[in-house]
């Protein structure tokens, strides 16, 4: 069954610190992997997309990483900011349908 | 990428009655899709509403509940019918991107009553 998990369900830290949030994934074929950041009460909006090859790819203070042979990948936020509280969803691509599974989530705060 | 705006962005309506949200992009695209969030909860796809054909409903879903009009390459509508609070959701469509990537648009909140 193709799924996708994301951990931690939610994470709180202060204004300029780092985070990670993960995702698990099981699905084939694989096409590729986007993180997306949803602000509330508005529409996801993609922050990477990597492909099978890709291992890293970066966007401003967002660090994407893909680990295809453990199915792993990571989202990497630096020195964060109070807009960056949001949720973060990490979504798998399956074949080349425009199939997407979908990871229920990481909801981040960040504090003053 | 796209811009994608929707109408209404948000509504509140009584139960049993019916809203059509639209859906506008600004430029022409083949495949356009409708999800629902439920609260706390991620995307679930409704359909995928080509132009020129019947839209494709994932399991769960019924044209009857949610029928979708796709007129031309740059406008869509979704229904929601008989509408009862378990419906209440935001509803967002999407469009096709390059390399599988999808754009979405803001969202439209629905509470019903």
């Amino acid at each position: 069954k193709n799924q996708v998990e994301q951990s931690p369900q939610s994470l709180i830290i202060l204004e300029g610190k780092n985070c990670t949030l993960q995702c698990n994934y099981t699905v084939s074929p694989f096409s590729n992997l986007r993180w997306y950041k949803q602000d509330t009460g508005r529409g996801p909006v993609s922050l990477t997309i990597m492909t099978f090859s890709e291992n890293t790819k970066s966007n401003g203070r967002y660090t994407a990483t893909l680990d295809a042979d453990t199915k792993q990948s990571s989202l990497h936020i630096t020195a964060s900011q109070l807009s960056d509280s949001a949720s973060y969803i990490c979504v798998v691509s399956v074949g080349s349908n425009y199939q997407l599974i979908w990871g229920a989530g990481t909801k981040l705060i960040i504090k003053p | 990428s796209a811009v994608i705006s929707q109408k209404p962005s948000r509504d509140i309506c009584q139960r049993g009655t019916s809203l059509t949200i639209q859906c506008q992009v600004d430029s022409q695209v083949t495949m356009m899709f409708w999800y629902r969030q439920q609260p706390g909860q991620s995307l679930t796809l409704i359909a995928t509403a080509n132009q020129g054909s019947e839209a494709t409903y994932e399991s769960g879903f019924v044209i009857d509940k949610f029928p979708i009009s796709r007129p031309n390459l740059t406008f869509s509508t979704l229904t929601v019918s008989n509408m009862s609070p378990e419906d209440s959701s935001i509803y967002l469509c999407s469009v096709a991107g390059g390399h599988s990537e999808q754009f979405f648009g803001p969202g439209t909140r629905l509470t019903v009553l």
